[in-house]
């Protein structure tokens, strides 16, 4: 089915280690979100892509690294976890930048101790 | 700066109408939308808004005022499901959302 996956649903981690979160949309959207949820932030934009091989940060880049080589893929990486990225993370894709919504995954409750 | 407030938590009741209000203060403006929430799950979209006015959708509108940076989301005929998060979000060159409304809907 048409859609916008992301995995693992949860993950627990060690501080220090390297974590990437997948997500792949069967949309071919050309946009395409990371964001983080926390308890009183709300939704807060990591990176964005407007296209493959194009990336830009959002609001709250650092510890975070992306890439998308392929439009359907968006994975986000944290290149060495720490206790403050623990969060639940969303992936979302539009269609266009204008007036359409951004549909979300169902997101990564990730756990770093 | 960027700025997006919504009240935090608001209560009503089934059957009611209720309105959830969001202003903001952003550098540009393409336009507004909201989401609604449920715990524990993604966000789904719920309405644009790009020009000044009412948008209706069945039992939910959206109203916007881009001289006043405001919106309200209008929630009629309040269901037991409409217990969620509703988000505004800005778009101007990166898209802002506001940190949530939590609506309890009381039987």
């Amino acid at each position: 089915d048409a859609g916008i996956t992301q995995s693992p649903r949860y993950k627990i981690t060690e501080t220090g280690r390297q974590v990437t979160l997948m997500c792949h949309q069967t949309w071919s959207h050309s946009y395409m979100f990371w964001y983080r949820q926390d308890l009183g932030h709300g939704l807060r934009l990591i990176y964005y892509s407007a296209a493959a091989d194009i990336t830009d940060k959002g609001e709250v880049p650092d510890g975070y690294v992306v890439s998308r080589s392929k439009t359907e893929n968006f994975p986000l990486t944290l290149e060495s976890a720490t206790r403050s990225q623990t969060s639940v993370y969303f992936c979302a894709s539009s269609e266009s930048w204008g007036n359409q919504p951004q549909h979300f995954g169902d997101g990564t409750r990730l756990s770093i101790l | 700066g960027q700025n997006i407030d919504q009240p935090t938590e608001m209560t009503a009741t089934e059957g009611a109408i209720v309105q959830i209000n969001c202003t903001y203060q952003t550098s540009g403006f393409n336009g507004l939308f909201w989401y609604q929430q449920h715990a524990g799950e993604a966000p789904t979209f719920l309405s644009y808004n790009v020009l000044d006015g009412l948008e209706e959708k069945g039992r939910f509108s959206s109203f916007l005022s881009r001289s006043k940076g405001y919106s309200y989301l209008l929630l009629k005929e309040l269901q037991m499901k409409d217990s969620a998060s509703y988000l505004c979000a800005v778009r101007d060159d990166k898209i802002i959302f506001g940190k949530g409304t939590r609506l309890h809907i009381l039987p």
